[in-house]
């Protein structure tokens, strides 16, 4: 069963508007990562945050972690139309070796 | 480029055939993932191999997927018996380092059984 749950499931957006996703998730964590992935292509790293950190910054994006709520949000600012891309959180515990992902958020940014 | 490289990039196989694909990972990257994932879904998790060894399989991974690592380079994914219900992308990633942290995934094989 996936980990992650995104939200919400799509958004359309301009360009130059801000994105907001959010992912909620239901156990302990070590970390929790969030990936892009471009239609029919592999998924690229955008930024991980640690179970002991809140926020996090790189370039355009900002990711929030909330451990007591099990919600992170991942915020891209000034939007672009290359950033029409499906996102995944991706979270991953103390045990496991492996990454547990949402089923996304497809994001569209009309020019 | 020394990225993690998937082959073949697509692979069309009629039903009860076998496949094979390859992943290179990053050459220092001691973890290997293979993921499998679906159109509009999320990857799910296939199996694992820190260095050479396999250290968890998804109850995903039937009796007729098998995966090697020979060597902690490369590894393979083989589907024996294909079915419909197999087509799909399948992803490969690697990591370093201490637990959970950033993995990178090739381009990925999309398998379509026809």
């Amino acid at each position: 069963s996936q980990q992650g749950e995104e939200d919400p499931q799509a958004l359309s957006i301009q360009e130059g508007e801000n994105a907001t996703m959010n992912c909620s998730y239901k156990t302990s964590i070590n970390n929790l990562q969030w990936y892009r992935q471009n239609s029919g292509r592999g998924l690229v790293h955008l930024i991980l945050i640690r179970s002991n950190e809140r926020e996090k910054h790189s370039g355009r994006l900002r990711v929030t972690l909330d451990t007591s709520k099990k919600s992170s949000s991942l915020l891209i600012t000034a939007s672009r139309a290359a950033d029409t891309a499906s996102y995944f959180c991706a979270t991953g515990d103390n045990y496991g070796q492996n990454f547990v992902f949402g089923p996304g958020t497809r994001l569209s940014v009309l020019p | 480029d020394t990225g993690v490289s998937q082959d073949p990039r697509h692979k069309i196989t009629k039903r009860g055939q076998n496949v094979t694909f390859r992943c290179d990972p990053i050459s220092e990257h001691n973890r290997l993932y293979w993921y499998r994932q679906t159109l509009g879904q999320g990857p799910e998790f296939l199996t694992y191999f820190q260095n050479e060894a396999q250290l968890e399989k998804s109850r995903l991974l039937s009796d007729r997927f098998s995966a090697e690592r020979p060597k902690g380079s490369f590894s393979t994914l083989e589907i024996q018996r294909t079915e419909q219900g197999d087509s799909a992308m399948y992803l490969c990633a690697s990591s370093s380092g201490p637990l959970n942290t950033e993995a990178f995934f090739g381009q990925g094989t999309r398998l379509t059984v026809v």
